[in-house]
């Protein structure tokens, strides 16, 4: 199975951060540069998807939220962050029998 | 517009089956699968299998075979989580999915999510 990491697990920050979260598959391959996605998860609360396919955002989701890949480093980056962002996020790789990261909570500062 | 609607809170004693629904609407039900996650509490989420909505064909993640079974019923638009021999170890959220256009393990609209506790 691929597995994917993720760094930080946790951060603070304050509204109006631009934060970033990274994510790395292992082993490392190309054909799992576009199956790669991020999850939001607010306490209680289901995930939604907000980027699929490492940089398309889904319908719905806000313009602040964007993702990219660097070699074998997916990101995921917030932009001016908002009160409702504070939550954990979650990479997955959906090439083939898909894995999680094992996510990063972004908390007030 | 899409929708996925689980069934409400169980509370099981060891030992017991328990069934998730999974009520899909607002597009045809056929054109995507449905993935089913446990997340444990306090934990991150695991992918436990998908069926497919055309065959009705379930597959399972390693770990989730034997007391896991998924079901259709193409008629009400619903998928189906049955869980046998329940121990406390299955006490967790399992949240269903509808399956992405990108692939069928990339989840574009979840269930609300449905908590089973097991316990004495």
């Amino acid at each position: 199975d691929i597995q994917m990491t993720q760094s930080p697990s946790s951060l603070s920050a304050v509204v109006g951060d631009t934060v970033t979260i990274t994510c790395r598959a292992s082993p490392a391959s190309p054909d799992v540069i576009n199956y790669v996605n991020w999850y939001q998860q607010r306490p209680g609360k289901a995930p939604i998807l907000l980027i699929y396919g490492a940089s398309s955002l889904q319908s719905g989701v806000p313009s602040r939220f964007s993702g990219s890949v660097s070699g074998t480093d997916f990101t995921l980056t917030i932009s001016s962050l908002q009160p409702e962002d504070f939550a954990t996020y979650y990479c997955q790789q959906s090439y083939t029998t898909p894995t999680f990261g094992p996510g990063t909570e972004v908390n007030t500062k | 517009q899409v929708q996925v609607v689980q069934s409400g809170s169980a509370l099981k004693m060891p030992g017991a089956s328990v069934r998730v629904s999974c009520k899909a609407s607002g597009y045809p039900f056929r054109d995507y699968a449905i993935n089913w996650v446990r997340q444990a509490p306090g934990q991150g989420l695991e992918w436990m299998g998908w069926i497919n909505t055309i065959t009705g064909v379930p597959t399972y993640a390693v770990g989730f075979t034997g007391r896991f079974v998924f079901s259709l019923d193409t008629s009400v638009t619903t998928a189906y989580l049955q869980i046998t021999n329940l121990g406390p170890a299955d006490t967790a959220f399992y949240f269903c999915a509808r399956a992405h256009d990108l692939s069928t393990y990339t989840l574009g609209n979840w269930g609300q999510g449905t908590l089973v506790t097991v316990s004495s």
